[in-house]
């Protein structure tokens, strides 16, 4: 099937800083990507949708100027978590659908393995 | 939009079939059931999708009720490496998958 990539898998940092993840698409075209986070022992919870090439769209009650996310390609999207504190370590996960072999036609969406913030 | 119900938590014997439950009684009719599952601390898993026919692949069967109001995702031979928390997900606007509770599946040697 289709490979999501993320990178780093897992980082820790301190208060204050801010931390970026990636989330690349290896052999489609994701013209959609989702960012999902996720607290201990609870559920995926849906942060935002980019598109390639426009603005993010966050859902409720996600600080767009706290979590900014640019998808400047096709293949890749970045999270950034501004000025970390510790109630934001949390495993983020991003998703990607889009066109190609893979992405047209099939309707589901493949996930990357997950970055874990750790912030101190 | 259509959410979905799991029981919590459920336990298989390793080899028997896995049967695990899900209602979506306020399915509309062009929404898809969609199952993924996660190990713990890594992304969501692919399983299975359908409309309202019945889906069978190299992982698992979906079976959808005639209505649509539930659905049973089947597991044929549970391995003990099928542990994991099971989300069956039905309501996709735009593509974007919003997960439920899930349905922690322990698979018992």
């Amino acid at each position: 099937g289709a490979v999501v990539s993320q990178h780093p898998s897992w980082v820790i940092c301190k208060s204050g800083t801010s931390v970026k993840i990636e989330c690349r698409s290896l052999d489609f075209q994701a013209t959609t990507m989702f960012w999902y986070r996720q607290f201990p022992k609870q559920s995926l919870m849906l942060m935002a949708t980019s598109n390639e090439g426009s603005k993010a769209t966050y859902e409720q009650g996600v600080e767009k100027d706290k979590f900014l996310i640019n998808h400047a390609s096709l293949t890749l999207s970045t999270l950034t978590v501004t000025s970390a504190h510790p109630e934001d370590s949390s495993f983020y996960i991003c998703s990607a659908s889009g066109t190609g072999p893979l992405g047209v036609g099939t309707g589901e969406l493949f996930f990357g393995e997950g970055s874990r913030l750790t912030v101190l | 939009d259509a959410k979905t119900t799991q029981p919590p938590s459920m336990d298989c014997a390793e080899g028997r079939a896995a049967n695990l439950p899900c209602n979506h009684s306020t399915i509309s009719g062009n929404e898809y059931v969609y199952w993924y599952r996660q190990i713990h601390s890594q992304g969501p898993q692919y399983i299975i999708h359908g409309l309202k026919n019945n889906e069978t692949n190299e992982m698992a069967s979906l079976i959808i009720t005639e209505d649509r109001k539930s659905s049973t995702l089947i597991l044929p031979h549970a391995t003990l490496r099928d542990t994991a928390v099971y989300y069956c997900i039905v309501r996709v606007v735009r593509n974007q998958f919003y997960f439920g509770t899930g349905t922690s599946l322990t698979v018992i040697p």
